[in-house]
């Protein structure tokens, strides 16, 4: 069965903590991106890449981080430096070509 | 201004009518244009994306206009499954860039 998966669905940070939010992906894509939604908002770019082992800062990287060590795998660290991280996560791929698609979603929350 | 602009809506439609939703753009240089269906509390998934020459999926109809940067989608026949909002997406560089949503709901 193809597609992206996001876990875990939901996450509560406690203050200072940092959390990882998983993405994986099945569909051999080569980019993938991670955005984030708040109420009211159009998804916002967090971090996106395009090949294993390399990654680019998007619009908001400040507080964040991620890893691309496997072309399956793009998971994102929220740091304790990422003051209000209350906020829909949602992970994407493309081939290359948009569109992209989008896993279900990590709805992440403070404690 | 923002690089993409939507009316939030929300759009009070009665079953059967048709709506339609604008969208601007703000940059000339943008490439490629979606639209996208967000459910409440779900990820975005394409609806479709549009042409120049304008095109049509079955009660959906896009149309891009770019000497006025700004592209559009009509839902004829509206059904209650349509309630959802309506992302409007364009590319710039290779990144999209996402509208905030128009929100509609189809009452019976």
């Amino acid at each position: 069965d193809g597609g992206i998966t996001q876990s875990p669905k939901y996450l509560f940070r406690k203050e200072g903590q940092n959390v990882t939010l998983s993405c994986e992906q099945n569909l051999n894509h080569d980019a993938m991106y991670w955005y984030r939604q708040d109420p009211g908002q159009g998804l916002r770019l967090i971090y996106y890449s395009q090949i294993v082992n390399d990654f680019q800062k998007g619009d908001i990287a400040e507080g964040y981080s991620v890893s691309r060590e496997k072309k399956e795998s793009f998971p994102l660290t929220v740091t304790s430096a990422q003051k209000n991280p209350t906020a829909f996560y949602l992970c994407a791929t493309d081939e290359g070509r948009q569109p992209q698609h989008f896993g279900d979603g990590t709805r992440l929350s403070i404690l | 201004r923002k690089e993409v602009e939507q009316d939030p809506g929300p759009f009070n439609v009665p079953e059967g009518a048709t709506v339609a939703f604008n969208c601007t753009y703000s940059n000339s240089a943008s490439q490629s244009f979606f639209w996208y269906r967000q459910d409440c509390r779900k990820e975005p998934k394409l609806l479709m994306s549009v042409y120049s020459s304008g095109n049509e999926d079955g009660r959906f109809t896009a149309q891009l206009n770019r000497a006025s940067q700004y592209i559009s989608l009509l839902i004829r026949d509206s059904k209650l499954s349509d309630s959802a909002t309506y992302l409007c997406v364009v590319t710039l560089t290779d990144k999209l860039i996402f509208g905030t949503g128009t929100r509609l709901q189809v009452f019976p």
